[in-house]
């Protein structure tokens, strides 16, 4: 499968628990950007990175939530001390080159339910 | 600040007929824009996308046209079939501005048989 790989499809975690969501990008894509999306709402930008750089965090909570596109392994997205807030789906997407002029490429998400 | 827009939020058509979804956006900055099919419980699936060098693209039956002096574009689905029912996503970014791919809120199809 070639497409963008997500794990866990669903997490659940008791509040207070950290998660962590993992995102390998397709072959050949070192840009990397997560969504969240809550229950009948739209896709919201969480953050940009491109191999071991934060490129865009503008959409990431202050506090709690954190992510990383390390040089070899999938990017995380870590949040710690879930609350029942947190309960949405996580999307990652990838794309060979910068957003502007390329598509993205979605993963199939990872359900967080807070307990 | 929403910058790209879907004002309908549900939209209802018969099979064989035409879908028409619309979006808007408010920064002129942005001159990629794609459209994405959702299915519930699924990631977003890329469907087309255009340049705003162009005003058309099309891609069997999704078409896809663009008005940069409106801020405007519109996804067409000719004709329509009931596996087009999902959700519709329309996306924006820019080479220069921005470092992501802003959505819209979405918009649902539902195509009746």
């Amino acid at each position: 499968n070639a497409g963008v790989m997500q794990n866990p499809r669903h997490l659940v975690r008791r509040r207070g628990q950290e998660a962590r969501l993992r995102c390998s990008p397709m072959k050949g894509h070192s840009h990397v950007y997560w969504y969240r999306q809550l229950p009948e709402e739209g896709l919201k930008f969480m953050v940009y990175l491109q191999k071991e750089n934060i490129i865009d965090e503008s959409g990431m909570p202050k506090e709690r939530f954190s992510a990383e596109f390390p040089k070899e392994g999938p990017s995380i997205l870590r949040i710690q001390q879930v609350v029942r807030g947190d309960s949405a789906a996580y999307f990652c997407a990838s794309s060979p080159r910068p957003p502007g002029g390329t598509e993205a490429f979605f993963g199939q998400g990872t359900r967080l339910t807070v307990v | 600040d929403q910058q790209v827009k879907q004002n309908s939020p549900s939209l209802s058509v018969q099979e064989g007929r035409i879908s028409i979804l619309n979006c808007d956006y408010t920064n002129s900055m942005f001159d990629y824009f794609l459209w994405y099919k959702k299915y519930p419980a699924e990631g977003p699936t890329f469907l087309i996308s255009i340049s705003s060098i162009k005003d058309k693209n099309e891609d069997g039956r999704f078409t896809v046209f663009l008005n940069k002096s409106a801020k405007h574009l519109s996804l067409h689905i000719v004709p329509s079939q009931p596996g087009d029912s999902a959700v519709y996503f329309c996306a924006a970014s820019a080479k220069y501005y921005g470092q992501n791919f802003v959505f819209g809120p979405g918009t649902r199809l539902s195509v009746l048989p």
